[in-house]
């Protein structure tokens, strides 16, 4: 089955700064990467998804690249702002008719003034 | 208010009694899963639902039940027979079919089992 591996597990940066955070998978048939936020006591939430069709989707503040190749995919968030402190998971799965996410093991982001 | 509701909140139950977690969604959804998430550990799935009266079990699925007699509902049941309950549950839902990938989650349920 799919395996997928998230670093760094806690990253500190100044707002204003990027952050970077790199997800690996293992199944070379993934098609689907999405990555979610939560904030404490809540679900997740999307921010943005990527597919393996592109390399690289941006949302404003929000860039996520993939390379296929390299089955890594990364996170980045650009001006970083104190409400972007929470948790981040990157997620792989491959197109079915159900997405059946396999998650990796979160990465807490802390925005400091 | 279209979305997926979780109740309740928090559940606290003795070691060996059953427990069940509601899960609601009027997204029109034909998926429903649900996660089980611990410090450390991410998210990981316990069984899924890709329509009415059929479900498969995710990578955890041992101690746990679950039913899906309605679209709309994707109750999961916690029995005496999962030997770690204690955790935070979270349910989420999604289209079915072509280019249909993101799941919705719910507020979660935060379950303590003394």
């Amino acid at each position: 089955g799919e395996n997928v591996e998230q670093h760094p597990s806690t990253l500190s940066v100044q707002e204003g700064d990027s952050a970077v955070i790199k997800c690996t998978y293992s199944d070379s048939a993934s098609n689907y990467f999405p990555w979610y936020k939560q904030e404490l006591g809540k679900g997740p939430q999307l921010i943005i998804d990527i597919r393996s069709n592109v390399g690289e989707k941006k949302d404003q503040r929000i860039a996520v690249t993939l390379n296929k190749t390299a089955k890594h995919f990364s996170l980045h968030i650009t001006e970083t702002q104190p409400e972007d402190s929470a948790v981040y998971f990157c997620a792989a799965s491959e197109h079915g008719t159900a997405s059946k996410l396999t998650f990796g093991t979160g990465t807490r982001l802390q925005v400091t003034l | 208010d279209g979305g997926i509701t979780q109740s309740p909140k928090y559940l606290f139950r003795k070691e060996g009694q059953n427990v069940t977690l509601s899960c609601e969604q009027n997204l029109n959804h034909d998926a429903m899963y649900w996660y089980r998430q611990d410090p450390g550990q991410g998210l990981r799935l316990i069984y899924y639902s890709q329509i009415v009266n059929d479900f498969q079990k995710g990578d955890i699925a041992e101690g746990y039940s679950v039913s899906r007699e309605k679209k709309e509902s994707f109750p999961l049941t916690v029995t005496s027979a999962q030997k770690n309950p204690t955790a935070f549950y979270l349910c989420a839902s999604s289209m079915v079919g072509q280019g249909a990938y993101e799941q919705y989650f719910g507020p979660g349920t935060r379950l303590t089992v003394t």
